[in-house]
C-alpha cells in the first residue's frame, strides 16, 4: 500500500512557465513534508520541505503548499528554467525522531526552451 | 547543506561474491542512517534503518541476512550485499539524518551483477 502517491509520472512545461507537482498522501501520522530533485544515477537533493503546522512554505521560485484536509501537496516552480528538468520526488515522514522518509514514486518534469 | 558521501559509486560484480558499499557523514554526526534501493524507473524504496550502536531494522520483505548493515559509529555505516545475485543489481542509495532534520543522500552506488 503506497503512502505516498504522485499520481503523474510526467509534466512537460514551457520554460517561464509554471510546473506545478502534486502529492497525496494516506497515512495522517505524516507530519513532515519534503521535496527532492533527482538526476539518473545521483541520489536525491533536497529541495524544500513543510512542517503540518504550515499551510506554505516559499524558497526563491519553489513554493510548497500543504492541505492537511485534503492529504494533498503540491510544488510550484515559477518560472521555470530548462536546468529544473529533472525527476522530483515528494516524501514524508512521522513525528518521531529518527523515522525514515516514504517516497512517492516521482515525477519526471521537462522543461522546454 | 550537510555532506553525505557514498562509496563506490558504481561496482560490477560476479554472482555469488559480496559487496560493500560505505555511506560517511562528512560534516555532522548522523544519529539515524537509511538504506534505500531504487529500480529503474521506480520510487526510492527504504530497505532499513540503522542506528548506531544497534542493530537496523529491516523493512518488511527485506532479507537482513542478505543485505548486512553495519553502523559502527556517528559518521559511518555500511552495507553488505552478501551472495549477491543478478536480481540484486539496482541503485542503492544511503541517506543520513541528524536529530530532527531533513535527510541528505549520498550519491548512490550503481551494483551490477554480472
Amino acid at each position: 500500500d503506497q503512502q505516498v502517491k504522485q499520481n503523474s509520472p510526467s509534466l512537460s512545461v514551457q520554460e517561464g512557465r509554471i510546473s506545478i507537482l502534486n502529492c497525496d498522501y494516506t497515512n495522517s501520522m505524516f507530519d513532515y513534508f519534503l521535496w527532492y530533485k533527482k538526476y539518473p544515477a545521483e541520489g536525491p537533493t533536497f529541495l524544500i520541505s513543510i512542517s503540518s503546522i504550515k499551510d506554505k512554505n516559499e524558497d526563491g521560485r519553489f513554493t510548497v503548499f500543504l492541505n492537511k484536509s485534503a492529504k494533498h501537496l503540491s510544488l510550484h516552480i515559477v518560472p521555470s528554467q530548462p536546468g529544473d528538468s529533472a525527476v522530483y520526488f515528494c516524501a514524508a515522514r512521522g513525528n518521531q525522531a529518527g523515522t525514515a522518509l516514504i517516497f512517492g514514486k516521482g515525477t519526471t518534469l521537462s522543461v522546454s526552451s | 547543506g550537510a555532506v553525505v558521501s557514498q562509496h563506490p559509486s558504481w561496482v560490477i560484480c560476479k554472482s555469488g561474491t559480496s559487496v560493500k558499499i560505505e555511506c560517511r557523514s562528512l560534516d555532522f554526526q548522523a544519529t539515524t542512517m537509511f538504506w534505500y534501493r531504487q529500480f529503474p524507473k521506480q520510487s526510492l524504496m527504504l530497505m532499513a534503518t540503522s542506528n548506531e550502536g544497534s542493530k537496523a531494522t529491516y523493512e518488511q520483505g527485506v532479507e537482513k541476512d542478505k543485505f548486512l548493515i553495519n553502523h559502527a559509529s556517528l559518521t559511518l555505516s555500511t552495507l553488505t550485499v552478501t551472495s549477491a545475485h543478478p536480481e540484486d543489481s539496482s541503485f542503492y542509495i544511503c541517506s543520513a539524518i541528524q536529530w530532527g532534520t531533513e535527510a541528505f543522500f549520498g550519491q548512490g552506488t550503481r551494483l551490477t551483477v554480472v
